[in-house]
């Protein structure tokens, strides 16, 4: 069975940081891109950014670019999403989500960030 | 970046009945080396991840129920529910993965009648 478990999520302060883990299994991860897409509150789904197998490539919107960080350890079989500078706009579910190419066909069960003062 | 643009926002519609939505993508999503779109639908319902339901366009992920069905090529799109069921009420999406950034469409949002 494929899983997906994304962790990490909380409540922080405008400014602060956050780290979000996703725990996958069930499939051979290390050939999979890796993405995290967000959903904010009242709005559609918003791609984020993601990795390639390996990790050799990474891709950002242009929204995170600078303030985020995505990787990978495969042998953890895992994928992680640093947030630094977080704002209100970051509130959003992250889900974790892979796929052999850009198209995700796992999905995980989202963790809530929520930055509020 | 690639726009989605999904018509109509939000649908009503009997059960038993054809539901339609439409995707409209800024650039053509049809890669010819590849021989095929680069477009996605995916059903969000409340409290749970999407959940793939089409890929290349008319491609259905396994276990999808065949009242299921997308269509189109290039930059029109369309994802057909025919006979709704109440199990269907839903959040539609379409994505292009064509190229970067990803993009998704607004949403369709789908309800009874």
């Amino acid at each position: 069975e494929v899983r997906l478990v994304a962790s990490g999520g909380s409540l922080v302060q405008p400014g602060g940081s956050l780290t979000l883990s996703c725990a996958a299994s069930g499939f051979d991860f290390s050939t999979y891109w890796m993405n995290w897409v967000r959903q904010a509150p009242g709005k559609g789904l918003e791609w984020v950014a993601n990795i390639k197998r390996g990790g050799s490539e990474k891709y950002y919107v242009d929204s995170v670019k600078g303030r985020f960080t995505i990787s990978r350890d495969d042998a953890k079989n895992s994928v992680y999403l640093q947030m630094n500078s977080l704002t209100v706009e970051d509130t959003a579910i992250y889900y974790c989500a892979g796929g052999g190419g850009w198209y995700s066909d796992y999905w995980g069960q989202g963790t809530q960030v929520t930055v509020s003062s | 970046e690639i726009v989605m643009t999904q018509s109509p926002d939000s649908l009503a519609v009997s059960l038993g009945e054809r539901a339609t939505i439409n995707c409209t993508s800024s650039q053509s999503l049809f890669s010819t080396p590849k021989n095929k779109n680069f477009l996605a639908w995916y059903q969000h319902k409340l409290g749970q991840p999407p959940k793939p339901l089409i890929y290349a366009a008319s491609t259905r992920e396994s276990g999808v129920p065949d009242r299921f069905s997308g269509s189109g090529s290039g930059t029109d799109f369309t994802l057909t529910i025919t006979s709704l069921q109440p199990e269907d009420v839903a959040v539609y999406y379409c994505q292009q993965f064509y190229s970067g950034p990803i993009t998704f469409g607004q949403g369709t949002r789908l309800e009874i009648k």
